[in-house]
């Protein structure tokens, strides 16, 4: 079965760095292109990151471009991403999922990271 | 980069009804490239029609999607409780990539 989990989420100080990663098993992780997807508390969702399956084409939203960094360790099976600048309005749950060349088909459970002094 | 505006915001429907969402692009989009998520509390969002029209896997076939454009639906022939959920659409026709600000559904 197709398995992706996230991890890494938490509490940061605002201006503080978070690393999150997103484990994926069941699927042959390198073949994939892969996304970051964010939704704050009560809200939609908002996409934040791609990244292509041998990791040539990235794109971010312009909300995170600059802050964050999305990158991939395909024989580790992991999505990674790299977030600095912190601020509250990056408060949400993360979710990574999977692209399947014709939609997100895939999601993780998700990681809630909490951007407060 | 492309809004995409849904359209009510929350609504609710009886058992039976017929319900239609709509989801409004400032700019044309691809229809190759429109997707509808459903999202219940506290659950992970979940691919449910794609290019448009397609049914992703599991979904029931009272669901259905229309579109080209500016403008796309998605449609349920028949309410049931199950469907109660929200559901957002998703555009990736141009960078950056958008999802609608999503429609709860609700059952009465």
């Amino acid at each position: 079965d197709v398995q992706l989990v996230e991890s890494g989420g938490g509490l940061v100080q605002p201006g503080g760095s978070r690393k999150l990663s997103c484990a994926a098993s069941g699927f042959t992780f390198s073949s994939f292109g892969m996304h970051w997807v964010r939704q704050a508390p009560e809200k939609g969702l908002e996409w934040v990151a791609y990244i292509s399956s041998g990791s040539s084409t990235i794109y971010y939203a312009d909300t995170v471009k600059g802050r964050f960094t999305i990158s991939r360790d395909n024989p580790k099976n992991t999505l990674f991403l790299q977030m600095t600048s912190l601020r509250s309005e990056d408060t949400a749950m993360y979710y990574c999922a999977r692209d399947s060349g014709v939609g997100l088909d895939y999601w993780g459970q998700g990681t809630t990271l909490t951007v407060s002094s | 980069q492309i809004v995409l505006t849904q359209s009510p915001a929350i609504m609710s429907a009886s058992p039976g009804e017929k319900v239609t969402l709509t989801c409004s692009a400032s700019s044309s989009v691809s229809s190759s490239y429109l997707y509808w998520y459903q999202q219940k509390p506290g659950s992970s969002p979940k691919l449910w029609i794609y290019s448009t029209s397609n049914l992703a896997s599991g979904v029931p076939a009272r669901f259905s999607g229309s579109g080209s454009g500016t403008s796309y639906s998605l449609t349920i022939s028949s309410m049931e409780a199950e469907d109660a959920a929200s559901y957002f659409c998703h555009q990736w026709s141009s960078y950056p990539f958008t999802f609608g600000s999503g429609t709860k559904l609700e059952i009465k």
